[in-house]
């Protein structure tokens, strides 16, 4: 069955370190990739997106994130930490058709501390 | 990047009221999502559009019913609004063309009391 699943419900960071948001996937071929992120009481936004080519996408804000075919990851970065950056994060894999058959993650929630 | 509106963004409303959430985008967008989201939970597809007088029921169950009747409209509608209703409703769109990414409006929090 097609899944994503994000291992971390709640990540915990101090301001200025560096993240790591982690991503798998279970899909029978390449699927389109991509990292939302949701403040609170707001809806989705788009940070990157992966459909082919360079497995290092850089996207807003700083992310940036990797595909590894090998370990059907699409794991999200950022080197340094801002307090804004606190929110939920959302992994989703989509066909290369797309749309309605996006499936989205549980989510990750980011807290950073001071 | 997509611009899509919603309205209202918070309503209270009591028990057995009829609502409307109104959603357009202005990107010309083919399809058109409804998601519901209750506060820090995942995302469940409860409606989606290929285009005009097009409607699909998503994976998860909902007493909504919606409409595309115009390309850039897809409001949505709950005959009697009852507790259970209370969510965070998600309007998003996507193109074929593009991708098909799907980009969000900034959501209708409904309470119904």
């Amino acid at each position: 069955a097609q899944s994503v699943t994000q291992p971390d419900i709640h990540i915990t960071v101090s301001e200025g370190a560096s993240l790591e948001l982690r991503c798998n996937y279970s899909y029978g071929a390449t699927p389109y990739l991509f990292w939302y992120v949701q403040s609170p009481g707001q809806g989705l936004q788009l940070l990157l997106k992966y459909f082919s080519g360079d497995t290092l996408v850089q996207g807003i804000k700083g992310f940036e994130a990797e595909f590894k075919r090998s370990q059907s990851s699409f794991n999200l970065r950022k080197p340094s930490v801002h307090w804004s950056d606190a929110a939920e994060y959302f992994c989703a894999v989509a066909p290369n058709t797309g749309g309605f058959k996006t499936i989205f993650g549980a989510g990750t929630r980011l807290f950073v501390k001071a | 990047e997509a611009d899509i509106y919603q309205t209202p963004r918070y309503l209270v409303i009591g028990t057995g009221k009829k609502i409307t959430l109104e959603c357009s985008q202005t990107m010309g967008h083919d399809k058109m999502y409804w998601y519901q989201q209750d506060p820090g939970m995942e995302l469940h597809l409860i409606h989606y559009s290929y285009g005009v007088n097009s409607t699909e029921k998503g994976d998860l169950s909902s007493e909504s019913t919606v409409s595309r009747i115009r390309t850039e409209h897809f409001p949505l509608t709950l005959e009697s609004a009852r507790p259970s209703h209370t969510s965070q409703y998600l309007c998003a769109s996507s193109h074929t063309g593009s991708g098909n990414t799907i980009y969000f409006g900034e959501g209708s929090w409904l309470t119904v009391v």
